[in-house]
């Protein structure tokens, strides 16, 4: 089976500091990998997926995410945080080659942007 | 592109009637559709997937004769509320697979806020 962690429930950091929210995974087999955001009352927007191929993949909204196979790790990064960031974001997997490409979440890390 | 709308936005009912909540994907076909709960500061649980053309599979402890779900195109897929209770309070929000363009990538609806009094 599958599982996704997220290290850290919450991240505070400051205006035009970099940021990395971690994501691990665990899975026997192949995944492809998500990073989506949630902003407060809202769905969900994909911000940047790895399929395959390059394993530095860069999303909107100027975020990026690096694929990691020996540490299982899809961590996600900015260079430099904006205040409209502060958002909940969610990593999710789903079988390579599955059906129907359920997704397995991760609990979130609500990020905020302190001024 | 690859937009998905839900309709209503917000629902407030009394108890015991039911509510409808579409899902529409506008710029692409979907031949599947996940519906999601979401509680107060919790990750997303998937409630079902929907299947055009097929019945809903039903993830466990979801009932299925509470959640109505119906997918009889491949734009359009709903969800329907029964009897609904206080319980059944929560944010719905449900997502839907571009099967032409591959079909790994959800994409989801902006959420329906149900509030049952």
């Amino acid at each position: 089976a599958q599982s996704v962690t997220q290290l850290d429930s919450q991240v505070p950091v400051f205006e035009e500091a970099p940021v990395e929210l971690r994501c691990n995974y665990s899975s026997s087999v192949s995944v492809y990998l998500f990073w989506y955001v949630q902003y407060p009352n809202q769905g969900l927007q994909l911000l940047l997926k790895y399929l395959s191929g390059s394993t530095l993949v860069k999303g909107i909204n100027g975020f990026e995410a690096e694929f990691n196979k020996s540490q299982t790790s899809f961590h996600l990064r900015k260079p430099s945080v904006h205040i409209s960031d502060t958002a909940e974001y969610f990593c999710a997997v789903s079988l390579a080659g599955g059906s129907n490409y359920q997704l397995i979440w991760g609990a979130g890390t609500k990020l905020i942007i302190k001024p | 592109g690859a937009v998905v709308s839900q309709h209503p936005s917000r629902v407030i009912c009394k108890s015991g009637t039911s509510v409808k909540i579409e899902c529409r994907s506008l710029d692409f076909q979907a031949t599947t559709m996940f519906w999601y709960r979401q509680f107060p500061k919790q990750s997303l649980m998937l409630m079902a997937t929907s299947n055009e053309g097929s019945k809903a599979t039903y993830e466990q402890g979801v009932e299925k004769d509470k959640f109505l779900i119906n997918h009889a195109s491949l734009t359009l897929s709903t969800l329907t509320v029964t009897s609904a209770h206080p319980e059944d309070s929560s944010f719905y929000i449900c997502s839907a697979r571009d099967y032409l363009a591959g079909g790994e990538t959800q994409y989801f609806g902006p959420g329906t806020r149900l509030l049952v009094l």
